[in-house]
Protein backbone atom coordinates (compact mmCIF):
# COMPACT_ATOMS: atom_id res chain seq x y z
CA UNK A 1 0.00 0.00 0.00
CA UNK A 2 1.73 2.93 -0.78
CA UNK A 3 0.51 6.15 1.01
CA UNK A 4 2.98 8.29 -0.70
CA UNK A 5 2.67 8.88 -3.91
CA UNK A 6 5.60 10.53 -6.35
CA UNK A 7 3.70 10.28 -9.78
CA UNK A 8 6.66 11.99 -11.94
CA UNK A 9 9.68 10.09 -12.27
CA UNK A 10 11.70 12.12 -13.77
CA UNK A 11 11.57 16.08 -14.60
CA UNK A 12 14.49 18.19 -16.42
CA UNK A 13 14.63 21.86 -16.01
CA UNK A 14 17.01 24.28 -17.70
CA UNK A 15 19.38 25.58 -15.31
CA UNK A 16 17.84 29.02 -13.43
CA UNK A 17 14.59 27.77 -13.92
CA UNK A 18 12.59 26.42 -11.11
CA UNK A 19 12.00 22.91 -10.48
CA UNK A 20 8.60 22.12 -8.97
CA UNK A 21 8.26 18.44 -7.26
CA UNK A 22 5.00 16.77 -6.38
CA UNK A 23 4.06 14.25 -3.62
CA UNK A 24 1.04 13.54 -2.87
CA UNK A 25 -0.15 11.03 0.68
CA UNK A 26 -2.92 9.34 1.51
CA UNK A 27 -2.59 8.95 5.33
CA UNK A 28 -4.52 11.58 7.10
CA UNK A 29 -2.44 10.39 9.94
CA UNK A 30 0.97 12.14 8.30
CA UNK A 31 1.68 15.01 10.30
CA UNK A 32 5.98 15.05 9.33
CA UNK A 33 7.01 15.46 5.57
CA UNK A 34 10.22 15.55 4.96
CA UNK A 35 12.11 15.88 1.09
CA UNK A 36 15.41 14.15 0.34
CA UNK A 37 18.42 14.04 -2.18
CA UNK A 38 19.90 11.25 -3.24
CA UNK A 39 23.25 11.05 -5.90
CA UNK A 40 23.79 7.60 -7.15
CA UNK A 41 26.11 5.40 -4.99
CA UNK A 42 25.52 7.41 -1.71
CA UNK A 43 22.58 7.56 0.73
CA UNK A 44 19.83 9.85 1.00
CA UNK A 45 20.63 13.54 2.41
CA UNK A 46 18.05 15.05 4.12
CA UNK A 47 17.01 18.43 2.71
CA UNK A 48 14.03 20.11 4.36
CA UNK A 49 10.57 19.09 6.20
CA UNK A 50 7.74 20.72 7.15
CA UNK A 51 5.15 19.79 10.19
CA UNK A 52 1.08 20.02 9.37
CA UNK A 53 1.28 22.94 11.63
CA UNK A 54 2.39 25.19 8.77
CA UNK A 55 1.81 25.28 4.97
CA UNK A 56 5.42 26.71 4.33
CA UNK A 57 9.03 26.38 5.16
CA UNK A 58 11.77 27.76 3.05
CA UNK A 59 15.39 27.18 3.32
CA UNK A 60 17.63 29.02 0.52
CA UNK A 61 16.70 28.24 -2.69
CA UNK A 62 14.41 25.37 -1.30
CA UNK A 63 10.65 25.69 -0.31
CA UNK A 64 8.22 23.39 0.76
CA UNK A 65 4.66 23.66 0.23
CA UNK A 66 2.01 21.72 1.83
CA UNK A 67 -1.73 21.75 0.98
CA UNK A 68 -3.55 19.14 3.96
CA UNK A 69 -6.76 19.42 2.45
CA UNK A 70 -6.02 17.94 -0.95
CA UNK A 71 -3.26 16.10 0.84
CA UNK A 72 -0.04 17.35 -1.80
CA UNK A 73 2.76 18.83 -0.73
CA UNK A 74 5.90 19.98 -3.48
CA UNK A 75 8.90 21.05 -3.18
CA UNK A 76 10.37 24.67 -4.97
CA UNK A 77 13.67 24.94 -6.60
CA UNK A 78 14.75 28.26 -7.43
CA UNK A 79 17.04 28.93 -9.18
CA UNK A 80 18.24 25.37 -10.23
CA UNK A 81 21.50 24.46 -10.42
CA UNK A 82 23.18 21.48 -12.22
CA UNK A 83 24.26 20.22 -8.62
CA UNK A 84 20.71 19.82 -8.12
CA UNK A 85 20.62 17.07 -10.10
CA UNK A 86 19.57 13.85 -8.27
CA UNK A 87 16.80 11.58 -7.58
CA UNK A 88 13.86 13.70 -4.83
CA UNK A 89 12.58 11.67 -2.55
CA UNK A 90 9.05 12.74 -0.41
CA UNK A 91 8.73 10.89 3.27
CA UNK A 92 5.66 11.27 5.79
CA UNK A 93 5.55 10.11 9.11
CA UNK A 94 2.57 9.94 11.59
CA UNK A 95 3.00 11.97 15.37
CA UNK A 96 3.73 9.06 17.34
CA UNK A 97 5.44 7.43 14.25
CA UNK A 98 8.72 6.42 14.26
CA UNK A 99 9.58 5.37 10.72
CA UNK A 100 9.10 7.25 7.18
CA UNK A 101 6.92 6.59 4.82
CA UNK A 102 8.95 6.67 1.06
CA UNK A 103 7.86 8.18 -2.40
CA UNK A 104 9.69 6.43 -5.32
CA UNK A 105 11.05 9.55 -6.02
CA UNK A 106 11.46 11.89 -9.05
CA UNK A 107 14.88 12.09 -10.79
CA UNK A 108 15.61 15.67 -11.80
CA UNK A 109 18.08 16.96 -14.88
CA UNK A 110 19.51 20.12 -14.84
CA UNK A 111 20.16 21.28 -18.04
CA UNK A 112 22.97 23.88 -18.80
CA UNK B 1 33.02 10.80 10.57
CA UNK B 2 30.45 10.85 12.92
CA UNK B 3 27.87 9.57 10.67
CA UNK B 4 26.00 6.58 9.68
CA UNK B 5 28.83 3.92 9.27
CA UNK B 6 27.68 0.71 6.84
CA UNK B 7 29.89 -2.15 6.18
CA UNK B 8 30.76 -3.58 3.67
CA UNK B 9 29.19 -1.29 1.06
CA UNK B 10 29.17 -3.70 -1.48
CA UNK B 11 28.67 -7.24 -1.49
CA UNK B 12 28.45 -10.56 -3.84
CA UNK B 13 26.96 -13.59 -3.04
CA UNK B 14 25.92 -16.63 -4.82
CA UNK B 15 22.19 -18.18 -4.31
CA UNK B 16 21.88 -20.09 -0.95
CA UNK B 17 24.78 -18.09 0.89
CA UNK B 18 24.50 -15.67 3.91
CA UNK B 19 24.71 -11.70 3.51
CA UNK B 20 25.53 -9.61 6.57
CA UNK B 21 25.44 -5.68 6.66
CA UNK B 22 26.39 -3.96 9.56
CA UNK B 23 25.46 -0.71 10.63
CA UNK B 24 26.60 1.92 13.22
CA UNK B 25 24.31 4.71 14.44
CA UNK B 26 25.52 8.23 14.62
CA UNK B 27 27.17 8.58 17.94
CA UNK B 28 24.75 9.67 20.45
CA UNK B 29 21.59 8.11 18.38
CA UNK B 30 19.84 4.64 19.74
CA UNK B 31 17.43 4.26 17.36
CA UNK B 32 18.18 2.47 14.19
CA UNK B 33 16.34 1.45 11.22
CA UNK B 34 16.56 -0.67 7.65
CA UNK B 35 15.44 0.43 4.61
CA UNK B 36 15.50 -1.86 1.33
CA UNK B 37 15.63 -0.06 -1.94
CA UNK B 38 15.27 -2.28 -5.14
CA UNK B 39 16.09 -1.02 -8.21
CA UNK B 40 14.24 1.77 -10.24
CA UNK B 41 11.78 1.88 -6.69
CA UNK B 42 12.00 4.18 -3.58
CA UNK B 43 13.04 3.41 0.03
CA UNK B 44 10.92 0.47 1.68
CA UNK B 45 10.87 0.48 5.34
CA UNK B 46 12.05 -3.24 6.92
CA UNK B 47 13.08 -2.71 10.49
CA UNK B 48 12.85 -0.29 13.45
CA UNK B 49 15.54 -1.33 16.51
CA UNK B 50 16.71 -0.03 20.07
CA UNK B 51 19.37 -1.35 21.76
CA UNK B 52 18.97 -4.95 22.53
CA UNK B 53 15.13 -4.54 21.16
CA UNK B 54 13.08 -5.25 18.24
CA UNK B 55 10.31 -2.04 17.76
CA UNK B 56 9.02 -3.38 14.54
CA UNK B 57 9.47 -5.86 11.82
CA UNK B 58 6.44 -5.21 9.51
CA UNK B 59 8.31 -4.73 6.55
CA UNK B 60 10.47 -7.73 7.06
CA UNK B 61 10.08 -10.66 4.76
CA UNK B 62 9.38 -13.24 7.01
CA UNK B 63 11.58 -15.90 6.47
CA UNK B 64 15.48 -15.76 6.19
CA UNK B 65 15.54 -12.14 6.87
CA UNK B 66 16.61 -11.28 10.51
CA UNK B 67 18.41 -7.64 12.47
CA UNK B 68 19.81 -7.03 15.94
CA UNK B 69 21.17 -4.09 17.27
CA UNK B 70 22.72 -5.55 20.55
CA UNK B 71 24.01 -3.90 23.87
CA UNK B 72 27.77 -3.10 22.11
CA UNK B 73 28.41 -3.39 18.67
CA UNK B 74 26.71 -2.22 15.06
CA UNK B 75 23.52 -3.39 14.37
CA UNK B 76 22.95 -6.47 11.99
CA UNK B 77 21.14 -7.17 9.03
CA UNK B 78 21.00 -11.06 7.96
CA UNK B 79 20.12 -12.69 5.15
CA UNK B 80 19.94 -16.17 4.67
CA UNK B 81 20.09 -18.52 1.85
CA UNK B 82 20.04 -15.44 -0.33
CA UNK B 83 17.99 -15.36 -3.98
CA UNK B 84 18.67 -13.28 -6.66
CA UNK B 85 15.35 -10.94 -5.48
CA UNK B 86 17.42 -9.98 -2.80
CA UNK B 87 19.83 -7.64 -4.88
CA UNK B 88 19.24 -4.33 -3.80
CA UNK B 89 20.54 -1.07 -2.14
CA UNK B 90 20.22 -1.77 1.87
CA UNK B 91 20.41 1.46 4.04
CA UNK B 92 20.89 1.90 7.37
CA UNK B 93 19.06 4.86 8.94
CA UNK B 94 19.83 6.47 13.04
CA UNK B 95 17.48 8.40 14.73
CA UNK B 96 18.11 10.67 18.52
CA UNK B 97 14.79 9.29 20.56
CA UNK B 98 12.77 12.71 19.67
CA UNK B 99 14.53 13.09 15.97
CA UNK B 100 15.08 16.72 16.48
CA UNK B 101 13.43 19.95 14.91
CA UNK B 102 13.03 18.33 11.49
CA UNK B 103 11.97 14.89 12.10
CA UNK B 104 14.73 13.44 9.86
CA UNK B 105 16.67 10.34 9.67
CA UNK B 106 20.28 10.60 8.76
CA UNK B 107 20.83 7.33 6.31
CA UNK B 108 24.58 6.27 5.64
CA UNK B 109 25.72 5.50 2.26
CA UNK B 110 24.10 2.04 2.16
CA UNK B 111 25.40 -1.74 1.03
CA UNK B 112 24.92 -2.77 -2.39
CA UNK B 113 24.15 -6.68 -2.19
CA UNK B 114 24.32 -8.79 -5.87
CA UNK B 115 23.12 -12.39 -5.53
CA UNK B 116 24.50 -14.40 -8.21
Amino acid sequence: DQQVKQNSPSLSVQEGRISILNCDYTNSMFDYFLWYKKYPAEGPTFLISISSIKDKNEDGRFTVFLNKSAKHLSLHIVPSQPGDSAVYFCAASGRNDYKLSFGAGTTVTVRA
Amino acid sequence: NAGVMQNPRHLVRRRGQEARLRCSPMKGHSHVYWYRQLPEEGLKFMVYLQKENIIDESGMPKERFSAEFPKEGPSILRIQQVVRGDSAAYFCASSSLDRGNTGELFFGEGSRLTVL
